[in-house]
């Protein structure tokens, strides 16, 4: 089954970029990863879904086009483009995997995104 | 609009059993897939099981295996989870999740501790 792998945490200034990793073990370069943003407190809202091709589908309800995503190889980027308050989260990469009754999902650790 | 609302969390013994229910509303729930995952403090997602939108099909996490058991009642709107053989490591906020392209909608989440 996939692993997927997420550094705890990044930071970045108000305003500025940030581009954040979810690497998938190898031998899962062709699955797609979904993003969820998990806010203080909150439940998980999701992003929007990557594959090696950018985004697969539509992105989650309210979420801004300063989102973004692209995949090359077995990594799936998250890039946010001037980042606001409102973005400092904990950022989860997920991935399905099998069908019927062999289906199930894994997750990354998830990343940290602070403000600064 | 589309709304998932968990009850039936709570503080329970191990060994104990406990039942989760969400009530999900705005959206055509017979036609979804749909899931369990949880969230122990400070920690990231865990998936931990899903079910088909006919409940022909359901899996688990291998953690949880034999100990939980996921239900749906198309007529009612409603996911359900039994929770028996409780451990203090099941103890986690659980959501329950619309399957879409990733999971597209989560409820609010109902803590679930396990301690004597």
């Amino acid at each position: 089954q996939p692993v997927l792998t997420q550094p705890p945490s990044a930071s970045a200034s108000l305003g500025a970029s940030v581009t954040l990793t979810c690497t998938l073990s190898s031998g899962y370069s062709n699955y797609k990863v979904d993003w969820y943003q998990q806010r203080p407190g909150k439940g998980p809202r999701f992003v929007m879904r990557v594959g090696t091709g950018g985004i697969v589908g539509s992105k989650g309800d309210g979420i801004p086009d300063r989102f973004s995503v692209l995949g090359s190889g077995l990594n799936r980027y998250l890039t946010i483009k001037n980042i606001q308050e409102e973005d400092e989260s904990d950022y989860h990469c997920g991935a399905d995997h099998g069908s019927g009754s062999n289906f199930f999902v894994v997750f990354g650790g998830g990343t940290k995104l602070t403000v600064l | 609009q589309v709304q998932l609302v968990e009850s039936g969390g709570g503080l329970v013994k191990p060994g104990g059993s406990l039942r989760l229910s969400c009530a999900a509303s705005g959206f055509t729930f017979s036609d979804y897939y749909m899931s369990w995952i949880r969230q122990a403090p400070g920690k990231g997602l865990e998936w931990v099981s899903y079910i088909s939108s006919s409940s022909s099909y359901t899996n688990y996490a291998d953690s949880v295996k034999g100990r939980f058991t996921i239900s749906r009642d198309n007529a009612k709107n409603s996911l359900y989870l039994q929770m028996n053989s409780l451990r203090a490591e099941d103890t986690a906020v659980y959501y329950c999740a619309r399957e879409q392209v990733g999971f597209d909608y989560w409820g609010q989440g109902t803590l679930v501790t396990v301690s004597s």
